[in-house]
């Protein structure tokens, strides 16, 4: 256990729809960063907060937007859904801002139909 | 975007064999990350490295930082049917600051 959780484990949606995914760090980490996990494309990074500030981003599609909120939970919420979306979401915490040393929770499947 | 190369695609190995895989790219480096994700779970943290030709164990793996910061190796000695899953190399592109640039992984399986 990474101590990394993230809610819902699964979800299925349909086109178009608007959902949001839950990600606590580990207890003391001010890092949160996103990926997407698909088959054809491997993890890949999409963002990452810092104490409630965005901090990077990597390939995020102007349709998935997130945020780090004062207790340091983090929400990534993916809109206008298609097809392609599907995939896993992970998130990951690290103790320190540019630590690389990241450790990830147990993921979002999302299904979008 | 940055491309690391990690091969191979896929091992089948017999229980008790010794694994190699690694990752290299055509750039440099600055911290390398070895994890292991089994499935429906997310990446645990194997090993860290951090400088050029370090050498660092954790248990039955072994993992080395390449000396020209462009690559790096895992190695896994006397395997166990659960090592079985997919490694990934993950590494701090110079430069890049906070992202972390993933290989495609290398899928294990081990023949008990």
């Amino acid at each position: 256990d990474s101590g990394v959780t993230q809610t819902p484990k699964h979800l299925i949606t349909a086109t178009g729809q608007r959902v949001t995914l839950r990600c606590s760090p580990r207890s003391g980490d001010l890092s949160v960063y996103w990926y997407q996990q698909s088959l054809d494309q491997g993890l890949q990074f999409l963002i990452q907060y810092y104490n409630g500030e965005e901090r990077a981003k990597g390939n995020i599609l102007e349709r998935f937007s997130a945020q780090q909120f004062p207790d340091l939970h983090s929400e990534l919420n993916l809109s206008s859904l298609e097809l392609g979306d599907s995939a896993l979401y992970f998130c990951a915490s690290s103790a320190r801002q540019g630590a690389y040393e990241q450790y990830f929770g147990p993921g979002t499947r999302l299904t979008v139909t | 975007g940055q491309q690391l190369n990690q091969s191979p695609q896929s091992m089948f190995i017999q229980e008790g064999e010794d694994v190699s895989m690694n990752c290299t790219s055509s750039s440099i480096f600055n911290t390398w990350l070895w994890y292991k994700q089994d499935p429906g779970e997310g990446p645990v943290l194997l090993i860290a490295l951090y400088k050029a030709g370090e050498l660092t164990s954790n248990g039955r793996l072994t993992a080395q930082f390449g000396i020209t910061r462009k690559d790096s190796f895992l190695n896994i000695s006397a395997s166990i049917p659960s090592d079985v899953g997919i490694y990934f190399c993950a590494g701090q592109l110079r430069g890049s600051n906070y992202k972390l640039t993933f290989g495609k992984g290398t899928l294990l399986t081990v023949n008990p």
